[in-house]
């Protein structure tokens, strides 16, 4: 099975900062890596798909890349909104989801 | 727009089979390249990915729950079924449907249903 591997668990932020958040695939993975968000008592939310696509709808500031085994979500400048935890996934072989990041306020 | 709903019991004994349907609409569970998932989710904890099929039948479980779980299609309801035997309080979790085009990602997904293990 393949693992995936999220950090940091916790992450503290600000409004306008630069965050970055990382998911590490036990093998190699290509680039069929998807990112989601989710709040409290809602479903997951699409947000990139095959690493670095963004998914229709999701504001600009998100961003991914990476490839093979390393991977990075990125957000420009966090928004209010954006509180909440990120989940990768790999799509390779079968399915997995790193174990997740919560972004709270600092 | 494709929607999931997730239907059955918010309760099961423990030892008993968890039963769950996820009905589809707005589209049909028969669209070529659209696959059908499980994924759940404990109280306050990371998601897991369970099972999918294919309308053809074809079926994916995780290794961890593959000696529990079955996964089934019926098109003419338009209906994805999930069954997982022998649970504990370890199966507490929120379940979610969700579609994967192409095996890739889940999207879109349904609201979950809280299925909780307790005597």
């Amino acid at each position: 099975d393949i693992q995936m591997t999220q950090s940091p668990s916790t992450l503290s932020a600000s409004v306008g900062d630069r965050v970055t958040i990382s998911c590490r695939a036990s093998q190699s993975i290509s680039t069929w890596l998807a990112w989601y968000q989710q709040k409290p008592g809602k479903a997951p939310k699409l947000l990139i798909y095959k690493a670095s696509s963004l998914e229709s709808g999701v504001p600009s500031r998100f961003s991914g890349s990476g490839s093979g085994t390393e991977f990075t979500l990125t957000i420009s400048s966090l928004q209010p909104d954006d509180f909440a935890t990120y989940y990768c996934q790999q799509y390779d072989s079968y399915w997995t989801f790193g174990q997740g990041t919560k972004v709270e306020i600092k | 727009q494709l929607q999931l709903q997730e239907s059955g019991p918010g309760l099961v004994k423990p030892s008993e089979t968890l039963s769950l349907t996820c009905t589809v609409s707005n589209g049909s569970v028969s669209t070529i390249s659209s696959y059908w998932g499980w994924i759940r989710q404990p109280p306050g904890k990371g998601l897991e990915w369970i099972a999918t099929i294919y309308y053809t039948g074809r079926t994916y479980y995780s290794q961890s729950l593959k000696s529990r779980v079955s996964i089934s299609v019926d098109t003419s309801k338009n209906q994805v079924s999930l069954k997982l035997s022998s649970v504990s309080a370890a199966d507490t979790a929120v379940y979610y449907c969700a579609r994967t085009y192409s095996s890739s990602w889940f999207d879109p997904w349904g609201q979950g249903i809280l299925v909780t293990v307790s005597a």
